[in-house]
């Protein structure tokens, strides 16, 4: 299955502030995926990022807020702007691959902020 | 609307034991369900994935079940490990590639 390489793992961000996240794939894949986790609660889809087209959000997530680029077939990026304590989560790349292997996720990126 | 649950929502056993772990999923019309371990704070890694047309897949201790006229999956754990201490979630996949998690089962395996 793919290989997901995810940075920062972890980072501590003064409100107000933006991080970027970037998730690379170590092979060609069309599908990929944001998802969010806050503190004890499950993952909720932020956005699917398909290549050559806009992201498209769940509801409750706005472009505005979450911008995403998916510049090519093995990368993404995943903006917070404007963070707030709220925003403190963890945040996961997936990717949807065919031929039994299914959603593989990257190693998360831990986001505290204060 | 999808809902996965999943019961228990934490469990400890002393190691050796055989465990069962349940989902559930209101809406029965899924086309993949996928078991998933996550260590405290970190990403998730994929067990097992079921197909609709597949009634169960094993892979190695782990054997995992579905029943989807019933709307249920089971992970059966054999002679688990202090090393399968983790949370596990499930999550089905209802049409477009997109996942709805369950709320997983904190695991807890005594040495």
């Amino acid at each position: 299955s793919a290989v997901i390489s995810q940075k920062p793992s972890r980072d501590i961000c003064q409100r107000g502030t933006s991080l970027t996240i970037q998730c690379q794939v170590d092979s060609q894949v069309t599908m990929m995926f944001w998802y969010r986790q806050q503190p004890g609660q499950s993952l909720t889809l932020i956005a699917t990022a398909n290549q050559g087209s806009e992201a498209t959000y769940e509801s409750g997530f706005v472009i505005d807020k979450f911008p995403i680029s998916r510049p090519n077939l093995t990368f993404s990026t995943l903006t917070v702007s404007n963070m707030s304590p709220e925003d403190s989560s963890i945040y996961l790349c997936s990717v949807w691959e065919q031929g039994g292997y299914g959603y593989t996720f990257g190693s998360g990126t831990r986001l505290t902020v204060v | 609307k999808q809902e996965v649950t999943q019961i228990p929502a934490a469990l400890s056993v002393p190691e050796g034991e055989n465990l069962v772990l349940n989902c559930s999923f209101t809406d029965s019309a899924i086309y993949n369900l996928q078991w998933f371990r996550q260590d405290p704070g970190k990403g998730l890694t994929s067990l097992l994935l079921i197909q609709s047309s597949q009634r169960e897949q094993t892979s190695g201790r782990l054997n995992a079940s579905l029943d989807k006229s019933s709307g249920r999956s089971t992970l059966y754990i054999a002679a688990s490990q202090p090393g399968d201490s983790a949370t596990y979630l499930c999550a089905v996949e209802s049409g477009t590639y997109k996942y709805i998690f369950g709320t997983g089962t904190r695991l807890k395996v005594l040495a």
